[in-house]
């Protein structure tokens, strides 16, 4: 079987300083791995996603995450937030066993501070 | 524009009614899925279909149905059986349904038991 955990529910930081969004995962088989984003009353974006090529993967909107299969883990980072970076973002696990379908984390609310 | 489109945006039910919300896809996808999405949940797998005329079962699947006559057409009924239907219910489609495939997303239907 496989989970997700994020870590944090709320993560509120000012304009212009550092985002992180922190992911564990779990898994019996290598996992692929994705960050979606989710503004209010709108569907998912997919940001990124990993799927066993290079453990940094960048996304769009300057947003990366780091695969650390010792750590098991799966961070979203950001050098420098923006106001329209308020949202929710789910960490999301898919293996290749079994039913193919996406294992959500329960999401991060992200707070943009001016 | 190629996407995913659900319709209504809103609707509203009444209890005892069964209600239908649609997923319409041109995207030329084989895999489509119905997820539903509780305040402070991730994504809970419904329904999905990997080919035409077939459709498993995902985590929460009693006391909705799909269909799946179409490729391009993914429609959901909440019956009456469902007890707590009230919730933000998201459609997705991807290429194969395979693990490392990315699924995109409709931007949802809000669905409220009067």
């Amino acid at each position: 079987a496989q989970s997700v955990t994020q870590l944090d529910s709320h993560v509120s930081v000012s304009e212009g300083t550092p985002v992180l969004l922190r992911c564990n995962y779990s898994s019996s088989y290598s996992p692929s791995l994705f960050w979606y984003v989710q503004h209010p009353n709108k569907g998912l974006q997919l940001l990124l996603k990993y799927t066993s090529a290079a453990t940094l993967v960048k996304g769009i909107n300057g947003f990366e995450a780091e695969f650390k299969k010792s750590e098991t883990s799966f961070h979203l980072t950001k050098p420098s937030a923006h106001m329209s970076d308020a949202a929710e973002y789910f960490c999301v696990v898919s293996v290749g066993t079994g039913r193919r379908a996406l294992t959500f984390g329960s999401g991060t609310r992200l707070q943009v501070q001016p | 524009d190629g996407g995913i489109t659900q319709s209504p945006k809103y609707l509203f039910r009444k209890e005892g009614q069964n209600v239908t919300l649609s997923c319409e896809q041109n995207l030329n996808h084989d895999a489509m899925y119905w997820y539903r999405q509780d305040p402070g949940q991730g994504l809970r797998l419904i329904y999905y279909s990997q080919i035409v005329n077939d459709f498993q079962k995902g985590d929460i699947a009693e006391g909705y149905s799909v269909s799946r006559e179409k490729k391009e057409s993914f429609p959901l009924t909440v019956t009456s059986a469902q007890k707590n239907p009230t919730a933000f219910y998201l459609c997705a489609s991807s290429t194969l349904g395979t693990s490392t495939d990315t699924q995109y997303f409709g931007p949802g239907t809000r669905l409220t038991v009067l």
